[in-house]
């Protein structure tokens, strides 16, 4: 099946520092990407949807100028957390919609773990 | 590394027939959850189970978390056209949460 990768899985930085997260799509092109995130114990919280070549579009109550958003090619999409902060400190997943099948099946990333200090 | 398995891949049932789909961690949970994810949207949240051998049921769906809090199940009762979608679990550990790959349920009328 699909795999999407993510990168890294674990991240510590200082507070202020900007944090960049990968998402790879290894064996299928993903014109859309998603953004989660998740706190300790609580469910999923779409971000952003990331759109290859285009803008992302981002849920309501999520910062655009703090999460940065990136696709530039079709399997490749990047999060950048900018000044981070210790609230930002979360579990970070991502998802790409693979649109071979008919109904574009979602595959998950493994995740990535920031923590600010 | 960690994984959590889940089966079948599909299934396809006639509507009214009941459907079960199955989440086995290859390590010890702290807790699992379900969503469901519409064709075509994004998974929705449907549940969480924390308690070694705990059992929700949300109207036609039960949940149920193993007593080693290592396996899972969601099964629906009576299955209707709108239960159509694919159901994730995903398992919680060390703060991380991890993703089955869902079983896509498509149901007849």
């Amino acid at each position: 099946g699909a795999v999407v990768s993510q990168h890294p899985s674990r991240v510590i930085c200082k507070s202020g520092t900007s944090v960049k997260i990968e998402c790879r799509s290894l064996d299928f092109q993903a014109t859309t990407m998603f953004w989660y995130r998740q706190f300790p114990k609580q469910s999923l919280m779409l971000m952003a949807t990331s759109n290859e070549g285009s803008k992302a579009t981002y849920e309501q109550g999520v910062e655009k100028d703090k999460f940065l958003i990136n696709h530039a090619s079709l399997t490749l999409s990047t999060l950048t957390v900018t000044s981070a902060h210790p609230e930002d400190s979360s579990f970070y997943i991502c998802s790409a919609r693979d649109m071979r099948g008919a109904d574009g099946e979602l595959f998950f990333g493994e995740g990535s773990r920031l923590t600010v200090l | 590394g960690q994984q959590v398995m889940q089966i079948p891949q599909y299934q396809h049932v006639q509507e009214g027939e009941d459907f079960t789909t199955y989440c086995n961690s290859s390590t010890t949970l702290s807790n699992i959850q379900w969503y469901k994810q519409r064709p075509g949207g994004h998974p929705v949240f449907l549940i969480q189970l924390v308690k070694s051998g705990e059992v929700k049921k949300q109207k036609r769906l039960t949940f149920q978390f193993g007593e080693a809090k290592k396996n899972s199940s969601l099964h629906i009762t009576a299955t209707q056209t709108t239960d159509v979608g694919t159901y994730f679990c995903a398992g919680g550990s060390q703060g991380n949460l991890i993703f089955g790959k869902g079983t896509k349920l498509s149901v007849k009328p």
